[in-house]
């Protein structure tokens, strides 16, 4: 398995700001991954990213709303910026380790006022 | 383009009771399937991943089955607790990468 820890755990952000979120792994991981779960909803991902190199975003994601850094193989950040309340969510991070199991972080709680 | 159906949306069952959640998928070409388990505000926690070459896996009261042929998995819950209740996921990799589709969840509960 993998030992994910992101920071921080939940936060409360006015409407116009932005916030870094972080994700650190007790290993070397190539790829890491950053979902977003609306309310009620399942998880979507928001891109993909590689150490060295920019991030990979999905469709309806962009980088200038969802900046992400990848400054080694365990650990990444992502920023919501410029953040309104649809933007209130729960922001988990994941890596793929042997035999392509996906282990998630416990999640940042987001919300925006 | 790959999507993920799971029946039911909401369960409510009595403590003790034997239980199967159901999950679908449109394109059988998987290379494995995995089930999380998520409690309210909180990560997700991978139970059970199958291999495209496996048939069922097991973790004490879990079995987790997967038929790709007919694009379907089922999570066989035995002797049902309390502390069972929380949602379940399923999701498979779209081929070709290692990004996961979800299901939209099964949420879960065992009443004492």
């Amino acid at each position: 398995s993998a030992v994910i820890s992101q920071k921080p755990s939940r936060d409360i952000c006015q409407r116009g700001t932005s916030l870094t979120i972080q994700c650190q792994v007790d290993s070397q991981v190539t790829m890491m991954f950053w979902y977003r779960q609306q309310p009620g909803q399942s998880l979507t991902l928001i891109a993909t990213a590689n150490q060295g190199s920019e991030a990979t975003y999905e469709s309806g994601f962009v980088i200038d709303k969802f900046p992400i850094s990848r400054p080694n193989l365990t650990f990444s950040t992502l920023t919501v910026s410029n953040m309104s309340p649809e933007d209130s969510s729960i922001y988990l991070c994941s890596v793929d380790r042997m035999v392509n199991e996906q282990f998630f972080g416990p999640g940042t709680r987001l919300t925006v006022l | 383009k790959q999507e993920v159906t799971q029946i039911p949306a909401a369960l409510s069952v009595p403590e003790g009771e034997n239980l199967v959640l159901n999950c679908s998928f449109t394109d059988s070409a998987i290379y494995n399937l995995q089930w999380f388990r998520q409690d309210p505000g909180k990560g997700l926690t991978s139970l059970l991943l199958i291999q495209s070459s496996q048939r069922e896996q097991t973790s004490g009261r879990l079995n987790a089955s997967l038929d790709k042929s007919s694009g379907r998995s089922t999570l066989y819950i035995a002797a049902s607790q309390p502390g069972d209740s929380a949602t379940y996921l399923c999701a498979v990799p779209i081929q070709g990468a290692q990004k996961l589709v979800f299901g939209q969840g099964t949420r879960l509960t065992i009443n004492p």
